[in-house]
């Protein structure tokens, strides 16, 4: 099982300045991840897929990058509706799917 | 539109059985291999389960494995998790959700809004 470790596990951030997420494999996943946003009593809502490419609809403001190991989430100037939860989850090996344990940005 | 909506969770007691179903439409449902994600209150997000467009590939995490069954009806449009042998930790939201494509591995792009399985006596 790949095991999907995100740090940290809360990141205090102003709004208008830069979140950087960090999301980490125990082994390779090649570009087989995703970024997920759950804000509460919602769904997690796809944010980014392949590493990099953003899914419909999601802002440029949101970007990915990384490959084997090591994957980042960068949300560049926050807005309000920013300061929630992001999770990644890995692709390249299943079964299982697997999920990190998220990572929360907060108002600081 | 893509719309998922789950429905038959509820209360059950421990040892009890229940049956989760998942109502699916605005895509081609017989392409797209299906899944169950779950997340106790307060937590992360656990894979459960999965059933490719054909249901040749199907998985399940270990945590379920032997108590819990998906299925499909393609011509209904819609998934199910047969949940057997319930455990207080099978107390979580339980999503439907729609693989990116046919086979079971991939990402989510599409969610259900989430129903509640409480297992408790």
């Amino acid at each position: 099982e790949i095991v999907m470790t995100q740090s940290p596990a809360t990141l205090s951030v102003s709004p208008g300045e830069t979140a950087t997420l960090s999301c980490r494999a125990s082994q390779s996943v090649s570009s087989n991840l995703a970024w997920y946003q759950q804000k509460p009593g919602q769904a997690p809502r796809l944010l980014i897929y392949d590493a990099s490419t953003r899914a419909t609809g999601i802002p440029a403001r949101f970007s990915g990058s990384g490959s084997g190991t090591e994957f980042t989430l960068t949300i560049s100037s926050l807005q309000s509706e920013d300061f929630t939860v992001y999770y990644c989850q890995q692709y390249d090996d299943w079964p299982p799917l697997t999920f990190g344990g998220g990572t929360k940005v907060e108002i600081k | 539109e893509v719309q998922l909506v789950e429905s038959g969770g509820g209360l059950v007691q421990p040892g009890r059985s229940l049956r989760l179903s998942c109502a699916a439409s605005g895509f081609n449902f017989d392409d797209y291999a299906m899944h169950w994600v779950r997340q106790a209150p307060g937590k992360g997000l656990e894979w459960v389960s999965s059933i490719s467009w054909n249901r040749a590939y199907i998985g399940y995490a270990d945590s379920v494995r032997g108590r819990f069954t998906i299925s499909r009806d393609n011509a209904k449009n819609s998934v199910y998790l047969q949940m057997n042998s319930l455990r207080a930790e099978d107390t979580a939201f339980y999503y439907c959700a729609k693989m990116s494509s046919g086979y079971s591995y991939g990402y989510f792009d599409y969610w259900g809004p989430g129903m509640l399985v409480t297992v408790s006596s």
